[in-house]
């Protein structure tokens, strides 16, 4: 396993309802990434937070947003929940600058929209 | 922009046997990494295999190695003596080399199932 953890493990939420993730990351990673896994489809890029700025995103409406804290944790929010935002939401964390661009990522979190 | 592409939605292989997963991908860019990721049932994405698309060497690790064809854009994934510990999804990703907003392209993965 890596040392990435995430919660709540599953969550159920309403239409027009807002949600938040959360990501602990690995010990000396500095940076975290959050993806979106639809039902049989590949993840999904959301956005990277690096020194808690968002530093990368991907194709998410702006109802999509995060945070990362001081000590490199992290937070997924979604507003105004759509039935479509029902998926797997995955973060992983890496270390920038190391060299070696790889990501540990976390078990997930299963998001039901109803 | 970068596409990653698995044709395979489901392979099975014989426990003991070989099996081999296919990616393609397109870009244009020179220099990039290339990854599989494996993930069980228990959701957990697991970092399988990495290779550089400047080292011509294929990587190996243990039973998982890779056909890495840079010219075809191509990037296969070989499972020698399979156990059933390895049916789970398969994913393909690229990276963008000194990719520093490390956005990872997935493909949309290969369901192995391992029969004993």
């Amino acid at each position: 396993e890596t040392g990435v953890t995430q919660s709540p493990t599953h969550l159920i939420k309403t239409r027009g309802q807002q949600v938040t993730l959360r990501c602990s990351s690995q010990s000396g990673h500095n940076t975290v990434s959050w993806y979106q896994q639809a039902l049989g489809q590949g993840p999904q890029f959301i956005f990277q937070y690096y020194r808690e700025e968002e530093n990368g995103r991907g194709n998410f409406p702006p109802r999509f947003s995060g945070l990362q804290f001081p000590n490199y944790s992290s937070e997924l929010n979604v507003n105004a929940l759509e039935l479509d935002d029902s998926a797997l939401y995955l973060c992983a964390s890496k270390s920038l600058g190391g060299g070696i661009h790889e990501q540990y990522f976390g078990p997930g979190t299963r998001l039901t929209v109803t | 922009a970068q596409t990653v592409t698995q044709s395979q939605p489901e392979m099975s292989v014989q426990e003991a046997e070989t099996v081999t997963l296919s990616c393609t991908y397109d870009t244009s860019e020179s220099d990039y990494y290339l990854f599989w990721y494996k993930q069980p049932p228990s959701r957990q994405m697991i970092l399988v295999i990495r290779q550089e698309a400047y080292k011509q060497q294929n990587a190996t690790e243990n039973r998982f190695s890779v056909n890495f064809q840079k010219a075809a854009k191509s990037f296969s994934l070989k499972i020698s003596d399979s156990q059933l510990g390895d049916a789970a999804m398969y994913f393909c990703a690229y990276l963008t080399y000194g990719g520093s907003q490390g956005n990872l392209i997935f493909g949309k993965g290969t369901k192995l199932s391992v029969k004993p």
